[in-house]
């Protein structure tokens, strides 16, 4: 099956900074999604991004399909920020999202 | 409010007994699916439902039964509860294959 892989596993962070994640994947892919799990356990949906790339206020991300990876950009980080933060791959077409590991992002005051 | 909502959000109970977990969305989606995430915080897909059918059936025992009265609903019905079945379990809905919108969860606690 398709591996996805996360890094960094864990990010600790001043406010104010900014940080990339990235996720690496093993094969072809037709859906690709960014959530953000806060401390109270709540999944968000940051973007929805097969390729290309989008922005959402501080957020930004960038899927470059050919090469299996994606970026999720994080500026001016908030204590809010904080949360693990989840890339989900789907190969079958069916919204069959599969998780990878997560990042785990701690932005202190 | 438009979301996916489930309950109940916290579920303790005996090994052996029968639960169920109720999830209703109103955002007008036509695909709903069930996840879980164990202690590790790995999130797994265990079924998805497209229009009342049954699309996804990941490797889940027999013992889970997911039941979709209608598009809105997904109910997710458990027998014979067992300790390894404890684990935040999250109900999600989509339109297609794009965004999926996730509920609260519901922890499990099988004692």
């Amino acid at each position: 099956g398709i591996q996805v892989e996360q890094s960094p596993p864990d990010l600790i962070l001043q406010e104010g900074a900014n940080s990339t994640l990235r996720c690496n994947f093993s094969d072809s892919v037709n859906n690709l999604q960014w959530f953000h799990q806060n401390p109270w356990g709540q999944l968000i949906n940051l973007f929805y991004i097969p390729s290309g790339t989008k922005q959402n206020g501080r957020l930004s991300a960038t899927t470059v399909a050919t090469e299996r990876y994606s970026l999720l950009y994080i500026s001016s980080s908030q204590t809010t920020d904080s949360g693990v933060y989840f890339c989900a791959v789907d190969t079958t077409g069916a919204n069959n999202l599969f998780f990878g590991t997560g990042t785990r992002l701690t932005v202190i005051p | 409010d438009t979301a996916v909502s489930q309950t109940p959000k916290y579920l303790v109970t005996q090994m052996g007994n029968d639960k169920s977990i109720k999830c209703e969305q109103n955002l007008g989606h036509d695909t709903m699916y069930w996840y879980k995430q164990d202690s590790k915080k790995f999130l797994k897909i265990m079924f998805s439902y497209n229009n009342k059918e049954l699309i996804i059936n990941e490797t889940v025992p027999n013992r889970f039964s997911p039941k979709s009265p209608d598009k809105a609903h997904l109910n997710l019905h458990i027998n014979s509860l067992e300790l390894g079945d404890s684990a935040v379990y999250f109900c999600a809905s989509s339109l297609g294959i794009e965004k999926l919108f996730f509920g609260s969860g519901t922890q499990l606690s099988v004692l």
